[in-house]
């Protein structure tokens, strides 16, 4: 079955205090792997899709890279409105566009 | 606004009950979903329609009943509720049924069962 584990469950940053947090992932062909952010209160909102090893993307201060077992989700110079849980989710050739979300990464980043 | 809407936000009811939420995409996609979140906030699919037809659903027991009337909606009927069905219900759509095409989340719709 595929699983995926996110790590770390949380982390707190000082603001400027860069990090990474880590999705390690097993599917039978991965389709694609997803980023989401989520806010309380608030459904997850798509940031990255990456679809093979070595790819990478980046959106403002957050850059996705994928290789065969992990993504990364780098977070450089945080703000505080970076704050968030980070959910990543893969999705498999068979799954017909099911997501098999992680727990996330609950982001705090203080002034 | 283009998005994905539900309703009501929150629903708080008593066990036994039943109720529904609904779910709208002005987004023009064929496939929407249905998921639940956990008090973990752990996200696990339960059903997927595309074009208004079943295609997923995971093992999810029979008193919850999706509808879609038309691909823009995409509703949740659930019977008899039970105390460990609170939890925060999020309708999602996608351009195409298992395609590379993200998934566009609704804001959820926190169910309380008393």
């Amino acid at each position: 079955e595929d699983q995926v584990t996110q790590s770390p469950e949380a982390l707190r940053l000082q603001e400027g205090e860069s990090s990474s947090l880590n999705c390690s992932y097993t599917v039978s062909g991965l389709r694609g792997l997803f980023w989401y952010r989520q806010d309380p209160g608030k459904g997850p909102e798509f940031l990255f899709t990456l679809y093979s090893a070595g790819e990478e993307k980046e959106k403002e201060r957050l850059k996705a890279t994928l290789t065969k077992k992990e993504s990364f989700l780098h977070i450089t110079a945080p703000k505080p409105e970076d704050s968030a849980t980070y959910l990543c989710a893969v999705q498999a050739f068979d799954s017909w566009g099911k997501l098999q979300f992680g727990a996330g990464t609950q982001v705090v980043v203080t002034p | 606004d283009t998005a994905v809407s539900q309703t009501p936000k929150y629903l708080v009811t008593q066990m036994g009950n039943d109720k529904s939420i609904k779910c709208e995409q002005n987004l023009g996609h064929d496939t929407m979903y249905w998921y639940k979140q956990d008090s973990k906030k752990f996200l696990k699919i339960m059903f997927s329609y595309n074009n208004k037809e079943l295609i997923i659903n995971e093992t999810v027991p029979n008193r919850f009943s999706p509808k879609s009337p038309d691909k823009a909606h995409l509703n949740l009927h659930i019977n008899s509720l039970e105390l460990g069905d609170s939890a925060v219900y999020f309708c999602a759509s996608s351009q195409e049924l298992a395609s590379y095409n993200e998934q566009f989340f609704g804001p959820g719709t926190r169910l309380t069962v008393l």
